[in-house]
């Protein structure tokens, strides 16, 4: 079992639809839990971050994290064609020794 | 505003030859990270460093070295290149202890196809 495994996808939507990307988790360790959106043909840029159980909101972006079913989750709200490319959730310890990434999700909004 | 930048988009080299991938970053960082990203497979740890002078195998280090001679600057080496070295790789930064809890600056890859 891999450490951490997301919605292979591709995911394609419509303009204004509700989305939710998925990842679990084995490592009870895991602490951080961050969420990453790659664009085609650039890097990883953070998108959110969020410490131990609970959701955070910014904008049309949440991110909830379930540590007792080791699952988190990103909503994005009335998606835009704006929101396509491939988000990747990641992952620490207390420590930050142990970084780890999702594959990714790759979504696609179309107008 | 580009903070991480990694000297070439794309590359093409023949099997046997030796690789060298800059990275440099301007956010004077501590940290910095060498990952390849694949299908299927997400980012891949290969190599990272805390400081200059200092290196720590990733994952899948085999194959390749590292080199930190400066505090803005991290090499990544394949001393022989070979196809299943064919990948996107991708160099990171972030800020001392706690700073990797608030993310990785990522520059934008660079695509390595090895002929």
């Amino acid at each position: 079992q891999k450490e951490v495994e997301q919605d292979p996808g591709p995911l394609s939507v419509p303009e204004g639809a509700i989305v939710s990307l998925n990842c679990t988790y084995s490592n009870s360790a895991f602490q951080y839990f961050m969420w990453y959106r790659q664009y085609s043909r650039k890097g990883p840029e953070l998108l959110m971050y969020t410490y131990s159980s609970g959701n955070k909101e910014d904008g049309r972006f949440t991110a909830q994290v379930d540590k007792s079913s080791k699952y988190i989750s990103l909503f994005i709200r009335d998606s835009q064609p704006s929101d396509s490319a491939t988000y990747l959730c990641a992952m620490s310890d207390n420590y930050g020794q142990n970084f780890v990434f999702g594959p990714g999700t790759r979504l696609s909004v179309l107008p | 505003d580009v903070k991480v930048t990694q000297s070439s988009r794309y590359l093409v080299k023949r099997t046997g030859e030796k690789v060298f991938l800059e990275c440099v970053q301007d956010m004077d960082h501590e940290n910095m990270f060498w990952y390849r990203q694949d299908p299927g497979l997400g980012l891949r740890l290969i190599y990272f460093s805390y400081d200059v002078k200092m290196k720590e195998k990733g994952d899948i280090p085999e194959g390749y070295s590292v080199s930190r001679e400066k505090k803005e600057r991290f090499s990544l080496i394949l001393e022989s290149a070979s196809t299943n070295q064919t990948s996107m790789y991708l160099c990171a930064s972030s800020p001392p202890g706690t700073g990797a809890f608030y993310g990785y600056t990522f520059g934008s890859g660079t695509r390595l196809t090895v002929v």
